[in-house]
């Protein structure tokens, strides 16, 4: 089993402030996915990475995942109090088990 | 289309009380999961269902967990008895077919333990 690691744990930033987040593995990752889990709710799907070196933008929002595979970021230009949550990354494992093993998270809190 | 439905949202209990948590996923996901999430950290898989069988326990503490999907289709999570470290939010999860293509999760239920 994957033991991904997220940094920061916490960050506190003000509106339209631009931040990095990062999750680290010391195995290789066939694929990655992140997540933003909003207070009382699960987490939802933001966007999964497959091939290394790979660049994916949703919005505000760029994704990259290493070029060993081992390490992916997120980073988010002119951040919005609606982007305040829980933002995780996760390993969906191999083919055929597919259960998902999660990172400890980065909270992100968005100040208006 | 209906998301995952867990009930109840919030459960108060005292240690060595029983509590069952309730998850009905999407119409057709063969794949079933329960996750714990500790304040603080990610969701740690506690057990995978594939219609109503077993394919991953190996997290699940069996000497007090205990979890069924009767039929294949909806399923319970019991804790008997709670312990005060069972204090979490416990999430279900489900997918078509392994996780292949993505998984949705309900909002989960609360569990405090006194």
């Amino acid at each position: 089993t994957q033991l991904l690691e997220q940094s920061p744990q916490f960050l506190s930033i003000q509106e339209g402030e631009n931040l990095t987040v990062y999750c680290n593995s010391s195995s290789v990752f066939s694929s990655l996915q992140w997540y933003r889990q909003e207070p009382g709710e699960g987490p939802v799907l933001l966007v999964t990475v497959v091939t290394g070196g790979e660049v994916k933008k949703l919005k505000r929002l760029t994704f990259q995942f290493g070029d060993a595979r081992k390490d992916s970021s997120l980073h988010i230009t002119a951040a919005q109090p609606g982007d305040t949550g829980l933002y995780l990354c996760a390993d969906p494992g191999d083919t055929g088990r597919r259960a998902l093993t999660f990172g400890s998270g980065t909270r992100l809190q968005v100040q208006p | 289309e209906a998301g995952v439905a867990q009930s109840p949202r919030y459960k108060i209990i005292e240690k060595r009380q029983s509590v069952a948590f309730w998850c009905n996923p999407i119409s057709g996901h063969a794949t079933l999961y329960w996750y714990q999430q500790i304040l603080g950290q990610g969701p740690k898989l506690l057990i995978q269902f594939q219609n109503n069988g077993v394919v991953d326990d190996s997290q699940l503490p069996k000497d007090r967990f205990s979890a069924e999907r009767l039929k294949g289709v909806d399923s319970t999570l019991k804790i008997q008895p709670a312990k005060l470290e069972d204090s979490a939010v416990y999430l279900c999860a489900s997918s078509l077919a392994g996780g292949d293509y993505g998984y949705t999760f309900g909002s989960g239920t609360r569990l405090t333990v006194v």
